[in-house]
């Protein structure tokens, strides 16, 4: 079955650090993974997705993930936080046929100034 | 272009009522997904509506039900709700059923159940 676990459940960085949100999945076939932004009261963003193609998948705001088999990981990673990235993120793979999600538990992420 | 809207915002609702939750799907969408998101904790899958029929169900009790209409918007119906139902409860449309079509999340419904 497949399934995702996001490694810490809060990050913090300071304005123009690294981010870096963890992501490692479990999937017995060949996984489609995104990640997800959700701001308070809001829905779900997509940010990106990794279908089988590049491994290094770029997203929208300057995120971008690496998709790593050996590892089973799938790190979100931007290289300079602003603080409008504050916010929920989500990692996701693909359970069924019909292409339902199955989300990890979420990282909220705080940008100090 | 029109997204995915849901209704209503916010809902509170007793122990052993039921609800019925109110989903558009964006413009051109055949596809459904109806997630739940208890406080602190991820979406987790409900059911999808493909084309009015159900096309794939999570772990969730039959009294959780769903429709889809032939404008392809959707309900979410809860009977005998019980105080774990609190929930955001979110929509997702996509242009047609499968792993390859791109979810699109509306702003979900949070419920309250006392």
């Amino acid at each position: 079955a497949q399934s995702v676990t996001q490694l810490g459940s809060h990050v913090s960085v300071s304005e123009g650090a690294l981010v870096l949100l963890r992501c490692n999945y479990s999937s017995s076939v060949p996984p489609y993974l995104f990640w997800y932004v959700q701001y308070p009261n809001q829905g779900l963003q997509l940010l990106l997705k990794y279908t089988s193609a590049a491994t290094l998948v770029k997203g929208i705001n300057g995120f971008e993930a690496e998709f790593k088999k050996s590892e089973t990981s799938f790190h979100l990673t931007k290289p300079s936080a602003h603080m409008s990235d504050a916010a929920e993120y989500f990692c996701a793979v693909t359970g069924g046929s019909q292409g339902n999600l199955i989300f990890g538990k979420g990282t909220k992420l705080s940008v100090k100034p | 272009e029109t997204g995915v809207t849901q209704s209503p915002t916010h809902l509170i609702k007793t122990r052993g009522q039921q609800v019925t939750l109110r989903c558009s799907s964006q413009s051109g969408h055949n596809t459904v997904s109806w997630y739940q998101q208890a406080l602190g904790q991820g979406p987790q899958f409900i059911f999808q509506y493909y084309r009015e029929e159900e096309n794939g169900r999570g772990n969730f009790p039959p009294r959780f039900s769903g429709l889809q209409f032939p404008n392809y918007s959707s309900e979410l119906n809860v009977n005998a709700l019980e105080l774990d139902d609190s929930a955001l409860y979110l929509c997702a449309s996509s242009l047609d059923a499968g792993t390859t079509y791109e979810q699109y999340f509306g702003p979900g419904t949070r419920l309250t159940v006392t």
